[in-house]
């Protein structure tokens, strides 16, 4: 029973279109994140949820819009999409916002813009 | 503000030799915490340990140890006779309250390369 899965693992998709990626979490956690990692494998996170309240949000294009109908739900959204945005973007999850308990992330979604 | 840094880009080493990957902190927090993850040639990022900045205990699972000195800001990671499974890229990241919020800061990773 997967922890935190993302949905799709593998994403392409030419310049201008609009996609989602999903993530979910099964562990009664509070607190959602999305990460992406860069072709030079950085990892930076984006977005932070709390009980489906945004409480970090990097500096990113507001092309990308992570949407949260509940706490066990994070999706990530992307209008416009271009070749900049390829990369991988990892979900995770933590117990409230303090990392005492760890996070656990999702194996990824290798997004690709053609 | 937080950083890591991760000073070495790639290692290589032998089979069965020991390796170490440093890891360099930066934080104004008293409280923080420091992790190590491994990403495997397959993608996904793979837990190995968290500490706590009020616990400078060093710790070993098995072939990996980890050595935490506030002192220096590093919280080092030793891989003891080193496996071809090992090869992986390795994050050292620190999570402090920050502006208020938990978030993970990662280095830009090492990649240990372990030749058979």
């Amino acid at each position: 029973d997967t922890a935190v899965s993302q949905t799709p693992k593998y994403l392409v998709t030419q310049m201008g279109n609009d996609k989602s990626i999903k993530c979910e979490q099964n562990l009664g956690h509070d607190t959602m994140y999305w990460y992406k990692q860069d072709s030079k494998k950085f990892l930076k996170i984006m977005f932070s949820y709390n009980n489906k309240e945004l409480i970090i949000n990097e500096t990113v294009p507001n092309r990308f819009s992570p949407k949260s109908p509940d706490k066990a739900h994070l999706n990530l959204h992307i209008n416009s999409l271009e070749l900049g945005d390829s990369a991988v973007y990892f979900c995770a999850s933590s117990q409230d916002s303090d990392s005492y308990y760890g996070y656990t992330f999702g194996s990824g979604t290798r997004l690709t813009v053609v | 503000a937080q950083k890591v840094t991760q000073a070495q880009t790639e290692i290589s080493v032998v089979e069965k030799e020991d390796v170490t990957l440093d890891c360099v902190y930066e934080t104004r927090d008293t409280t923080y915490y420091l992790f190590w993850y491994k990403q495997p040639p397959s993608g996904e990022l793979v837990f190995l340990i968290r500490r706590n900045s009020f616990d400078e205990q060093n710790e070993i699972s098995g072939r990996y140890s980890w050595n935490f000195q506030k002192s220096t800001s590093s919280f080092n990671f030793t891989i003891t006779a080193s496996q071809v499974v090992d090869s992986a890229v390795y994050f050292c990241a620190l999570s402090a309250s920050g502006a208020g919020s938990y978030q993970l800061t990662f280095g830009k990773g090492t990649k240990l390369s372990v030749i058979p």
